[in-house]
């Protein structure tokens, strides 16, 4: 009974290979969420859609690209992956994206790029 | 963007009281202040959000002094399961968890 699930949970590739995780929220919320944290610990925030429609893109390649079929799905697409994609990819999901919202995060993506 | 400054680590012994102090001396009128908590291998968990005054939950309590500078963050009886990073986010910044502090629990 998951609220927000991703898949898959551990990711290994090579460098320039294209990969995906998809990100499944059963919270009827209408915000999502993808954050990358860095062996830093440091959680950024890459993109959000509200309602299947992108409103916060902060500066990232183009190799990533987030998709997003439904309000209940929102995927992330990376192209030619290098060894700084190395990371945990995080997906969220809230109300409706506001200043008070609060995220419910799901389990994380560790992604390693050989 | 308001900022947050938190201290990076914190130790503390099983049944103590643990406060984690934050720092938002640019808060704005309209921002709340939440706090997240986040175990090894797993996206944060939001603990608490208040405004002013005090809030009180299951989990924790959250103080925050009239000029709204900054807030506090009390676990109260903490246990092993408490070791996790916290983060504090104001306003704008709900979506910049910066390394927030990492709260080490000893038996």
């Amino acid at each position: 009974d998951t609220a927000v699930s991703q898949t898959p949970k551990y990711l290994v590739t090579q460098m320039g290979n294209d990969k995906s995780i998809k990100c499944e929220q059963n919270l009827g919320h209408d915000t999502m969420y993808w954050y990358k944290q860095d062996s830093k610990k440091f959680l950024k925030i890459m993109f959000s859609y509200n309602n299947k429609e992108l409103i916060i893109n902060e500066t990232v390649p183009n190799r990533f690209s987030p998709k997003s079929p439904d309000k209940a799905h929102l995927n992330l697409h990376i192209n030619s992956l290098e060894l700084g994609d190395s990371a945990v990819y995080f997906c969220a999901s809230s109300q409706v994206g506001t200043r008070r919202d609060t995220q419910y995060f799901g389990p994380g993506t560790r992604l390693t790029v050989l | 963007l308001a900022k947050t400054t938190q201290p990076i680590s914190m130790d503390s012994y099983e049944g103590q009281e643990v406060n984690i102090t934050c720092s938002h001396n640019n808060i704005a009128t309209n921002d709340y202040i939440t706090w997240y908590q986040q175990f090894p291998s797993q996206g944060p968990r939001f603990i608490i959000q208040g405004y002013k005054t005090k809030v009180t939950n299951e989990v924790a309590s959250l103080f925050i002094p009239a000029d709204r500078k900054s807030s506090t963050l009390s676990l109260p009886r903490v246990s092993l399961s408490d070791t996790a990073v916290y983060y504090c986010l104001v306003g704008d910044d709900k979506f910049y968890f910066g390394s927030g502090t990492k709260l080490n629990v000893k038996p």
